[in-house]
């Protein structure tokens, strides 16, 4: 296990409404990088935040926002939902400026049901 | 844009054979690539990883090549057990996670 933590386990919205994902980043990491994973498909980057702040973003539109909190938790926001929006969510945390700082762990993901 | 192609999409062997994935990166800033193995219902578990300064790795069973001119990179895993049965994941990335591109996933079935 890598000790990054993911809540809830799974989730059912419906079309339009908006959902919030927490994920708690290993001990030692102060970056956390969100990922979408649709069902047979690969990871997909949504974005990363350190320090607190957006450290880069994928292509997703502007509906998907997060949040790092002081202690490296984070969170991801989605408002407007979308049926394509049902997928799995990781979130992946890593250490940057430590050394190595490109390894991510990954949780156990939140699964999102949108009907 | 950024691509990681991963083949096959489905592997099935013999328990003690050997499994081979290819994956091809097109980012030439690409200079970490590691490898995930994800089982049904779990995140992805870093099983190695590889740096662009280095061009092969092994950890017991398991082992990377890279070639950085051609931008091919391969998991090789060698003596096969049921338990090894996942779907496994490349990845290409730079500048400390940021922009991460995955494979498409092989899933790979070891039969006892």
């Amino acid at each position: 296990e890598t000790g990054v933590t993911q809540s809830p386990t799974h989730l059912i919205k419906t079309r339009g409404q908006q959902v919030t994902l927490r994920c708690s980043s290993q001990s030692g990491h102060n970056t956390v990088s969100w990922y979408q994973q649709a069902l047979g498909q690969g990871p997909q980057f949504i974005f990363q935040y350190y320090r607190e702040e957006e450290n880069g973003r994928g292509n997703f539109p502007p509906r998907f926002s997060g949040l790092q909190f002081p202690n490296y938790s984070s969170e991801l926001n989605v408002n407007a939902l979308e049926l394509d929006d049902s997928a799995l969510y990781l979130c992946a945390s890593s250490r940057l400026g430590g050394g190595g700082g490109e390894t991510q762990y990954f949780g156990p993901g939140t699964r999102l049901l949108v009907l | 844009g950024e691509n990681v192609e991963q083949h096959p999409s489905t592997l099935s062997v013999q328990e003690g054979d050997s499994a081979v994935i290819k994956c091809t990166y097109s980012d030439s800033a690409s200079n970490y690539f590691p490898w995930y193995k994800q089982e049904l219902g779990k995140g992805p578990q870093l099983i190695i990883d590889i740096r662009s300064n280095v061009g092969e790795k092994k950890d017991q069973r398991i082992a990377v090549t890279l070639n950085k001119t051609a931008k091919h990179f391969s998991l090789h895993i060698t003596e096969t057990q049921p338990e090894d049965s996942a779907v496994y994941f490349c990845a290409a990335s730079w500048g400390g996670g940021f922009k991460t591109i995955f494979g498409a996933g092989t899933r790979l079935f070891v039969k006892a």
